[in-house]
C-alpha cells in the first residue's frame, strides 16, 4: 500500500495540553500536508510543508519534516475542546499529483 | 464564496444497483478529485478531472467511473454495487490541476445493503 502510517491511532488529552501526532511515509515527496476532519465530514487543509523545509508554524500548529526518516509531526499547542477531530497527513510526490493520505490520528480533547 | 457541494448527502442502495454522485466545485475551480473513505482502507484516491479530462486515476475497478462537465461540475458513477462500496465519498476541488491545497466537500455517505 502507498498509504502512510500515523501514530498514535488515537490520542486523548485535557484542554490546555499539547498534542503531537506523527506521520511516516514511503516514497520521496514534493510536499506533505496536514488535514483535519470532523466526525464523518469533509477535510480541511491545515498546513503544507515542502520537502526543502524542516519546520513550519501556523497559529497553534507546528509541523516538522524529516525527509531522511520520511516522517513528519504535527504539534497542536494549548489544545481546545474544539480541536477534537481526526488529523491526516497527505503526501504529494514529484511524479504524480495524487495526494496519498495517511491512516489518521483521532484526537479527543476533554474540557 | 460557496464551498464545495455534494449531492446527495446520504444514499442507500442494494447490491447490484448503480449510483451517481454529484460534486459542484468552488466557483472558479477547474480541478475536481474524488476520494473514497472507509474504516478499513482509509482515504483512497479515485480520480482527478481537469478541463473535462481525467488526469489521474487510482487503483479502483472499472465499475468506478467519472466525468466532468464544461462548468467543472463532476459526477462519479459506481455500477454493480457491492457491499464493500459502502463508504464516505469525498470530492475536492482546486483552482488548477495539481494545486497543493484542495478544498473538500462534506461527502456523500453511501450505504450498500
Amino acid at each position: 500500500s502507498q498509504q502512510g502510517e500515523e501514530d498514535p491511532q488515537a490520542l486523548s488529552i485535557q484542554e490546555g495540553e499539547n498534542a503531537t501526532m506523527n506521520c511516516s511515509y514511503k516514497t520521496s515527496i514534493n510536499n506533505l500536508q496536514w488535514y483535519r476532519q470532523n466526525s464523518g465530514r469533509g477535510l480541511v487543509h491545515l498546513i503544507l510543508i515542502r520537502s526543502n523545509e524542516r519546520e513550519k508554524h501556523s497559529g497553534r500548529l507546528r509541523v516538522t519534516l524529516d525527509t531522511s526518516k520520511k516522517s513528519s509531526s504535527l504539534l497542536i499547542t494549548a489544545s481546545r475542546a474544539a480541536d477534537t477531530a481526526s488529523y491526516f497527513c497527505a503526501t504529494k510526490s514529484d511524479n504524480t499529483d495524487k495526494l496519498i493520505f495517511g491512516t489518521g490520528t483521532r484526537l479527543q480533547v476533554f474540557p | 464564496k460557496a464551498g464545495v457541494t455534494q449531492t446527495p448527502r446520504y444514499l442507500i442502495k442494494t447490491r447490484g444497483q448503480q449510483v451517481t454522485l454529484s460534486c459542484s466545485p468552488i466557483s472558479g475551480h477547474r480541478s475536481v478529485s474524488w476520494y473514497q473513505q472507509t474504516p478499513g482502507q482509509g482515504l483512497q484516491f479515485l480520480f482527478e478531472y481537469f478541463s473535462e479530462t481525467q488526469r489521474n486515476k487510482g487503483n479502483f475497478p472499472g465499475r468506478f467511473s467519472g466525468r466532468q462537465f464544461s462548468n467543472s461540475r463532476s459526477e462519479m458513477n459506481v455500477s454493480t454495487l457491492e457491499l464493500g462500496d459502502s463508504a464516505l465519498y469525498l470530492c475536492a476541488s482546486s483552482r488548477l490541476a495539481g494545486d497543493n491545497e484542495q478544498f473538500f466537500g462534506p461527502g456523500t455517505r453511501l450505504t450498500v445493503l
